[in-house]
């Protein structure tokens, strides 16, 4: 069975304090790593895909890695425009994503 | 613009009823899910569909029933064997590499 665990539940950082969101998975035939951002009351959206261990993405302040294991979405010099939950979810060989319980970002001006 | 859309935005039923939650996308996706979320779980899968007059049972289909009629559209009925209905409710659709997401459903019993 597929699983993937986010750390931590919730982080709080003052503006422009760098960090990093942690992602565990265990799947069989990793196809993708998926990250997307949710606002309250909306639905994901889309930010990274990654497909191979050591790959990387950046987008603005956010830059995406992974392992073998795990993926990490660092965050570089947070505005509180990027308070948000940011989920963590994984395609394997079912062709469905199975997703993590997400990590709350607050981001203190 | 290409995307997802779900309708109604908020959904109230009553004890014993059923609802249905529509989902239409213009994305031409082959295949299209449904996913429950509660306060701090993960989404949860409930069907998904990957070609028309298709679909699967995802982990929590129970009290759950879908349609795939058409190629755009992917309804989802929320009947009264589904005990606590009350949850934030989002259908997605994809191709390969990609997932797009609705802005969601947000269903309360009343």
């Amino acid at each position: 069975e597929d699983q993937v665990t986010q750390s931590p539940e919730a982080l709080r950082l003052q503006e422009g304090e760098s960090s990093s969101l942690n992602c565990s998975y265990t799947v069989s035939g990793l196809r993708g790593l998926f990250w997307y951002r949710q606002d309250p009351g909306k639905g994901p959206e889309f930010l990274f895909t990654l497909y191979s261990a050591g790959e990387e993405k950046e987008k603005e302040r956010l830059k995406a890695t992974l392992t073998k294991k795990e993926s990490f979405l660092h965050i570089t010099a947070p505005k509180p425009e990027d308070s948000a939950t940011y989920l963590c979810a994984v395609e394997a060989g079912s062709y469905q994503l199975t997703f993590g319980k997400g990590t709350k970002l607050s981001v203190i001006p | 613009d290409g995307g997802i859309t779900q309708s109604p935005k908020y959904l109230f039923r009553k004890e014993g009823q059923n609802v249905t939650l529509s989902c239409e996308q213009n994305l031409n996706h082959d295949a299209m899910y449904w996913y429950r979320q509660d306060p701090g779980q993960g989404l949860r899968l409930i069907y998904y569909s990957q070609i028309v007059n298709d679909f699967q049972k995802g982990d929590i289909a129970e009290g759950y029933s879908v349609s795939r009629e058409k190629k755009e559209s992917f309804p989802l009925t929320v009947t009264s064997a589904q005990k606590n209905p009350t949850a934030f409710y989002l259908c997605a659709s994809s191709t390969v590499g990609g997932y797009t997401f609705g802005s969601g459903t947000r269903l309360t019993v009343v």
